[in-house]
């Protein structure tokens, strides 16, 4: 069956480094795949797409890769901040033969971001 | 500005009672979906529609049925509220056929007592 999975143990770093999440998925072949963030009791926010045939793709201090072969995405956020600190989800969309388009979500990493 | 609207931030409803959470979008998107999310457990699929009247099951949509009569309104319904759907309820939307993000609604709470 298809998977998506995200580290599930929160991620702790210092102000400043590098958050680097990891997104892997199995028994798919996404044309593309998709950054969220989301706040307690709030709904996600997205943040950035990758297709298949781009490597890598920045928006400002983020940074997400794409390796198809390893079925794998990283997510990196540079010189974080405590505002930084949230849930970030993967998705993968499925299009599907008899129409419409499959969204399909990670379990989610917790990203907190100490003083 | 664009919206995705659910009817209700939090709600309780008795075991058996039959249950609707509603969603509005005003951008004109084709794609609407329902997820509920557990701790530990993610996002998951309930149901999406592609179209007004069209519906297909999620991951999970046993206990739930949907409804989309207007493009822009797509109803969850549990026929029969039991204590273990007990969710944060999530709503969606997105343009259909094109490489695009989710907007989401802010979540209704549910707890069925």
């Amino acid at each position: 069956s298809q998977k998506i999975e995200q580290n599930s143990e929160a991620l702790n770093i210092q102000e400043g480094k590098t958050a680097t999440l990891t997104c892997n998925y199995t028994n798919y072949s996404p044309a593309y795949l998709q950054w969220y963030r989301q706040d307690p009791g709030r709904g996600p926010v997205f943040l950035l797409l990758i297709r298949e045939n781009e490597k890598e793709k920045r928006k400002e201090r983020l940074k997400v890769t794409f390796d198809t072969t390893l079925k794998q995405s990283l997510f990196h956020i540079t010189a974080s901040q405590p505002a930084d600190s949230a849930t970030y989800l993967c998705a993968l969309e499925l299009g599907l033969t008899g129409g419409g388009n499959k969204l399909t979500f990670g379990t989610g990493t917790q990203l907190k971001v100490e003083l | 500005d664009v919206k995705v609207t659910q009817s209700s931030r939090y709600l309780v409803k008795r075991t058996g009672e039959k249950v609707f959470l509603e969603c509005v979008q005003d951008m004109d998107h084709e794609n609407m979906f329902w997820y509920r999310q557990d701790p530990g457990l993610g996002l998951r699929l309930i149901y999406f529609s592609y179209d007004v009247k069209m519906k297909e099951k999620g991951d999970i949509p046993e206990g739930y049925s949907v409804s989309r009569e207007k493009k822009e309104r797509f109803s969850l319904i549990l026929e029969s509220a039991s204590t273990n759907q007990t969710s944060m309820y999530l709503c969606a939307s997105s343009r259909f056929g094109a490489v695009t993000e989710a907007f989401f609604g802010q979540g209704t709470r549910l707890t069925v007592v």
